[in-house]
């Protein structure tokens, strides 16, 4: 079964520029969330959609934003790009919103210059 | 206050001993348990999950509950240099399915 695919994994941004980011979750798994993950806050939760609904969300600026399609393909989007949005995003997906495991993604590298 | 605290290391051990990671959590909602392990560049994995007090084995890992002292750890038994990387805790409350992660303990088994 193929694994969390999320593309693209490398992005280069200006600040002030706009990105999207997408992810496909495994076969089956309905539940896809989003992480930041950098050296100095960690792992931190960004949303997380089931059913083309946002069920959770982080504390995060709305310059983030996501959302689902019907086929669980998610992608997130962030607005006007500063500097500390800098990070590897990182998407898991998981059997619905109730389970327990969830399984990440390569993520996507974003370097904001 | 951090909710999930971890020992950023390095923890350094030789190859063939028994690597111990540690956790603690504030909240005592909290009802799961999972260890990822993370190398160098790569997405976090999932390697084991515990939901209730006591041990939990798998191959050469163990999880370790103690919901009353409010830590969760990871045994690696028999060490190998292929399991150097960074462990991280996740911990998740009853009725959220959010888990807040630890900052990650750096793992290095030299041969």
């Amino acid at each position: 079964k193929a694994g969390v695919t999320q593309t693209p994994r490398y992005l280069i941004k200006t600040r002030g520029q706009q990105v999207t980011l997408s992810c496909s979750p495994i076969s089956g798994h309905r539940s896809v969330s989003w992480y930041q993950q950098t050296p100095g806050q960690g792992l931190q939760f960004l949303f997380e959609y089931f059913s083309e609904t946002q069920r959770n969300k982080g504390n995060f600026p709305g310059r983030f934003s996501g959302r689902q399609f019907s086929n669980s393909r998610s992608e997130m989007n962030v607005s006007t790009l500063e500097l500390g949005d800098s990070a590897l995003y990182l998407c898991a997906s998981s059997l619905n919103y109730e389970s327990n495991e969830q399984y990440f993604g390569p993520g996507t590298r974003l370097t904001v210059t | 206050q951090k909710e999930v605290e971890q020992n950023s290391g390095p923890l350094s051990v030789p190859e063939g001993a028994i690597a111990s990671l540690n956790c603690t959590y504030s909240d005592r909602g909290s009802q799961s348990f999972f260890w990822y392990r993370q190398y160098s560049g790569k997405s976090p994995e999932l390697i084991m999950s515990i939901y209730s007090n006591g041990d939990k084995e798998d191959g050469r890992f163990t999880a370790q509950l103690n919901k009353a002292s409010q830590y969760v750890s990871l045994l690696i038994r028999d060490s190998q240099p292929s399991d150097s990387a960074t462990y991280l805790c996740a911990v998740r409350r009853g009725g959220s399915y959010i888990p807040t992660f630890g900052r990650g303990t750096s793992l290095i088994v030299h041969p």
